[in-house]
C-alpha cells in the first residue's frame, strides 16, 4: 500500500541549530515529493517540491530537501533554525504518472524551537 | 491575489445536525480539493473538481458527505447529519496546473459533540 512515513513525531530545537526533518514513503514508482509547513493558525504553505531532475531541492524560508531513490527518502533540512520556524511540517506524495493527483501525507512532525 | 478562502474557521454542531462547509478557490483555478484531518491521523483526500466537475471522489466516507461546486467557482461539503466521527479540520485547496502545487485555506474545524 502507498504510505507516506514521518518518524518523527515531534522534535525539539534550540534556535540557531541544524534541523532535518525525515520522511520515507513507500510507493510503486517515484512519485511527485511535496513538504509543507502548518504555522498555528494558518494553511498548510508549500516549502519545496520535487519531480525530477535535480536531487537536491531548494525551497522557501531557507529549506532544502534531498530525494534519495535508493533509500526512498525526500528529508528536509534547514541549516539554522529561527523561532519562527516552530510549526507542524508534513511530507507527502502524488502519483507522477495519470491524473490522479490526490496526495497521500504522513502524520507530521511538530517541531519546536527553543530561544 | 486574494488565497484559497474558507467559512466557517469553527464550527461546533450536535450530532445529527447538518453542517455547510464553504471554500472559494482563487479565482482561475479550476481544480479543487477537499481534505481531512481527523485528529491524531494523517491528511486524507476527499475528493477533486475540475471545474464543476468531480474528478475524483474515492476519498468521500459515506453518503452522508455531498461536495458541489456550482458554476465551476466556490464549493460547499454538507454533512448530513453529522457524527461523532466527522470532528476534523477540513481543508480545502486549489491549483491551475497540479505542478505548481496546491494552494491551501485555513481550514475549518469541526467538531460534532
Amino acid at each position: 500500500a502507498q504510505s507516506v512515513t514521518q518518524p518523527d513525531i515531534h522534535i525539539t530545537v534550540s534556535e540557531g541549530a541544524s534541523l532535518e526533518l525525515r520522511c520515507n514513503y513507500s510507493y510503486g514508482a517515484t512519485p511527485y515529493l511535496f513538504w509543507y509547513v502548518q504555522s498555528p493558525g494558518q494553511g498548510l504553505q508549500l516549502l519545496l517540491k520535487y519531480f525530477s531532475g535535480d536531487t537536491l531541492v531548494q525551497g522557501i524560508k531557507g529549506f532544502e530537501a534531498e530525494f534519495k531513490r535508493s533509500q526512498s527518502s525526500f528529508n528536509l533540512r534547514k541549516p539554522s533554525v529561527h523561532w519562527s520556524d516552530a510549526a507542524e511540517y508534513f511530507c507527502a506524495v502524488a502519483p507522477s504518472a495519470g491524473n490522479n493527483r490526490k496526495l497521500i501525507w504522513g502524520l507530521g512532525t511538530s517541531l519546536a524551537v527553543n530561544p | 491575489e486574494a488565497g484559497v478562502t474558507q467559512f466557517p474557521s469553527h464550527s461546533v454542531i450536535e450530532k445529527g445536525q447538518t453542517v455547510t462547509l464553504r471554500c472559494d478557490p482563487i479565482s482561475g483555478h479550476d481544480n479543487l480539493y477537499w481534505y481531512r484531518r481527523v485528529m491524531g491521523k494523517e491528511i486524507k483526500f476527499l475528493l477533486h473538481f475540475v471545474k464543476e466537475s468531480k474528478q475524483d471522489e474515492s476519498g468521500m466516507p459515506n453518503n452522508r458527505f455531498l461536495a458541489e461546486r456550482t458554476g465551476g467557482t466556490y464549493s460547499t461539503l454538507k454533512v448530513q447529519p453529522a457524527e461523532l466521527e466527522d470532528s476534523g479540520v477540513y481543508f480545502c485547496a486549489s491549483s491551475l496546473k497540479f505542478r505548481e502545487g496546491y494552494t491551501f485555506g485555513s481550514g475549518t474545524r469541526l467538531t460534532v459533540v
